[in-house]
């Protein structure tokens, strides 16, 4: 089975440039979640949605990040303009929602970026 | 709120050493637990989780006990591999029901280092 599957798996460019990662989650998952790591802040939730509502955008660093799931199989987190802080690893992850809080996350192999 | 507390690393063992990486977690309600694994280039991966209080959780070989008591899910393994060699990462999630149901709250990570 395919996992998550996320793309480009490197992205470099310069600061002022629009960038756009993208996010297929696993067939059948109705949650998909964006995490941002970095060395000096760990691993951080940026956005979250259930049935491609977003529910939690409260960890968006600012007005330069958006993030859309247009249907269940597709999913993107833009960053207009682009800075050199934005540097970091993107990891998108999906589940199957299901009644106890228990389900297990996937996690796709990231894309690392960096803003030159 | 809820948070995730583990033990800085980096942790550098010898092959066959004992294992133990400690986590502890504050919560609003009775979440369930999780240990997840990264390896280098990679994304997270689920090792183990446990769902209630007193709940061992198990996988290659890797134990974590649900301590409601001393709020604790220490992760340990009898005989570490240099195979073992990632970045470890506890988490807890909400139980109960809302929106926010799964969403993963994530400890820093400890980097765990075997020689051979």
């Amino acid at each position: 089975d395919a996992g998550v599957i996320q793309s480009p798996r490197h992205e470099v460019t310069e600061m002022g440039q629009e960038v756009t990662l993208r996010c297929k989650p696993i067939s059948g998952h109705n949650s998909l979640f964006w995490y941002r790591q970095t060395m000096m802040r760990g691993l951080e939730l940026l956005i979250y949605f259930n049935n491609n509502v977003p529910i939690d955008d409260s960890g968006m660093p600012e007005d330069r990040f958006s993030a859309k799931m247009p249907n269940a199989s597709f999913s993107t987190l833009k960053i207009q303009p682009s800075e050199p802080r934005d540097s970091a690893v993107y990891f998108c992850a999906s589940r199957i929602r299901g009644q106890t809080g228990a389900d297990t996350q996937y996690f796709g192999p990231g894309t690392r970026l960096t803003v030159l | 709120g809820n948070s995730v507390t583990q033990m800085e690393g980096p942790v550098t063992l010898s092959e066959e050493a004992f294992l133990t990486i400690n986590c502890t977690y504050t919560a609003t309600g009775y979440p369930s637990l999780f240990w997840y694994v990264q390896y280098p280039g990679e994304g997270l991966q689920l090792l183990l989780k446990a769902t209630k209080a007193d709940d061992k959780g198990s996988n290659k070989g890797f134990e974590a006990t649900y301590r409601k008591e001393t709020t604790s899910f220490h992760l340990e393994k009898g005989s570490v591999q240099v195979s073992d060699s990632a970045v470890y990462f506890c988490a807890l999630s909400e139980s109960g029901r809302g929106s926010t149901l799964g969403r993963l709250y994530f400890g820093r990570g400890t980097q765990l280092t075997v020689w051979p």
